[in-house]
């Protein structure tokens, strides 16, 4: 049971490179974000996903795409990547409890 | 808009002593609910507690208490008893609307706390 897997940890891009994201679980949970975390603003959520097929914009989704094609997956897509862009992506997942788990973070750098 | 705000960047507290980690909030929305998050320093997530708002008691859980005053719109995290390993960075995060819902949760800019020993 690996839980929320985050692929890959690690990531440089060059300006105007493209890249996917994926996440991935394991727990049959119906909700999954997208978060992005930059120093002194705490997570600050991208995209979501209520179920499979379904996506929506939270609150910075510009420059980000997703789709969620299969209920364990959810990916996030950079089309072209921006210094902007360079921060650590964490996704989330959530049943209908209350509790988020979160994947152990993407660190992304866009030089 | 939903906001939540820790005005406290960094704190420091001795081991074996209480600290307490602020967080106010803004909401319109009658039903909502508080989480605090700790991320040490390897980066993951770890869910600590949670407080909705019609909730009577405040919620506990271990070492863990939330000081919840709703007509300040404040939900305070008490640590007692500190321990080396809570040094981390702690964040503030609100779930608006009803439970239903797609849950949307806002988070805080963190408050990063260091235990003295």
């Amino acid at each position: 049971n690996a839980g929320v897997t985050q692929t890959p940890k690690f990531r440089v891009l060059k300006t105007g490179q493209s890249m996917t994201l994926l996440c991935a679980q394991d727990m049959n949970h119906e909700y999954m974000y997208w978060y992005r975390q930059d120093p002194g603003m705490g997570l600050r959520l991208i995209h979501y996903s209520v179920g499979e097929g379904t996506t929506a914009k939270g609150e910075v989704p510009d420059g980000y795409n997703v789709s969620r094609l299969k209920k364990q997956n959810f990916l996030l897509g950079l089309e072209s990547a921006a210094p902007s862009q360079t921060s650590v992506y964490f996704c989330a997942t959530k049943d209908r409890g209350l509790e988020q788990y979160f994947g152990p973070g993407t660190r992304l750098t866009v030089t | 808009a939903q906001k939540i705000t820790q005005t406290q960047p960094g704190m420091f507290v001795q081991e074996k002593e209480a600290v307490t980690l602020d967080c106010t909030y803004d909401t319109s929305d009658p039903s909502y609910g508080l989480f605090w998050y700790k991320q040490p320093s390897s980066g993951e997530m770890i869910f600590l507690i949670y407080q909705g708002s019609y909730d009577q008691q405040n919620a506990t859980e271990g070492r863990y208490s939330l000081n919840f005053q709703k007509a300040r719109k404040s939900a305070n995290l008490v640590i007692s008893a500190s321990q080396l390993g809570d040094s981390a960075m702690y964040f503030c995060a609100m779930r608006d609307g009803r439970e239903t819902s797609y849950d949307k949760v806002i988070f805080g800019p963190g408050t990063s706390l260091s235990v003295i020993p």
